[in-house]
């Protein structure tokens, strides 16, 4: 049983276009996270979300929308897609203040 | 403000030696800090954790201990392994923080046969 999956795994598209990623936990969590990596491994928090609320939101383009349907999931829009935003996106989830995070096995986005 | 630093990488060692990462920290309070690993294609994964000071945390042979008076949580073990090739992050997380971890840049490991 998987505990944070995302689909798709890979994603490739053209520049201008609108693509989603999906991430769904099933450990009951109430907490989750969309991270975004370079190609040199930087790991950058982009938004967390708190039993469906937004509590965190970094210094993101507003052409970045997460979306909380419930606790279990986590959707990341992505309008008008740039090559800049080529990289691996991590979803996590994560229980309690200090708890550890589990992540995804990652969704590459290559953008052409 | 919180902050994490690693040492940079790529480290590069043959099987059966010895691994130290550094990691010092700022921060007020008493955070909480943690060593994530990424194996290749994959996500990240909690390594050990430590929740106060002198705390050890522990897993796969590796090993780090939580020292306040130099704000260090180096990443060490006896005899690293082909497997262990990964990249190694250091990450710290403080009470009021809203439930961010603040991360290291990542060290990559190699190991070679």
């Amino acid at each position: 049983d998987t505990a944070v999956s995302q689909t798709p795994k890979y994603l490739v598209t053209q520049m201008g276009n609108d693509k989603s990623i999906k991430c769904e936990q099933n450990l009951g969590h109430d907490t989750m996270y969309w991270y975004k990596q370079d190609s040199k491994k930087f790991l950058k928090i982009m938004f967390s979300y708190n039993n469906k609320e937004l509590i965190i939101n970094e210094t993101v383009p507003n052409r970045f929308s997460p979306k909380s349907p419930d606790k279990a999931h986590l959707n990341l829009h992505i309008n008008s897609l740039e090559l800049g935003d080529s990289a691996v996106y991590f979803c996590a989830s994560s229980q309690g203040g200090t708890e550890q995070q589990y992540f995804g096995p990652g969704t590459r986005l290559t953008v052409t | 403000g919180n902050s994490v630093t690693q040492m940079e990488g790529p480290v590069t060692l043959s099987e059966e030696a010895f691994l130290t990462i550094n990691c010092t920290y700022t921060a007020t309070g008493y955070p909480s800090l943690f060593w994530y690993v990424q194996y290749p294609g994959e996500g990240l994964q909690l390594l050990l954790k430590a929740t106060k000071a002198d705390d050890k945390g522990s897993n796969k042979g590796f090993e780090a201990t939580y020292r306040k008076e130099t704000t260090s949580f180096h990443l060490e073990k006896g005899s690293v392994q082909v497997s262990d090739s990964a990249v190694y992050f250091c990450a710290l997380s403080n009470a009021g923080n809203n439930r961010k971890l603040i991360w290291g840049l990542g060290t990559s490991l190699a190991v070679n046969p």
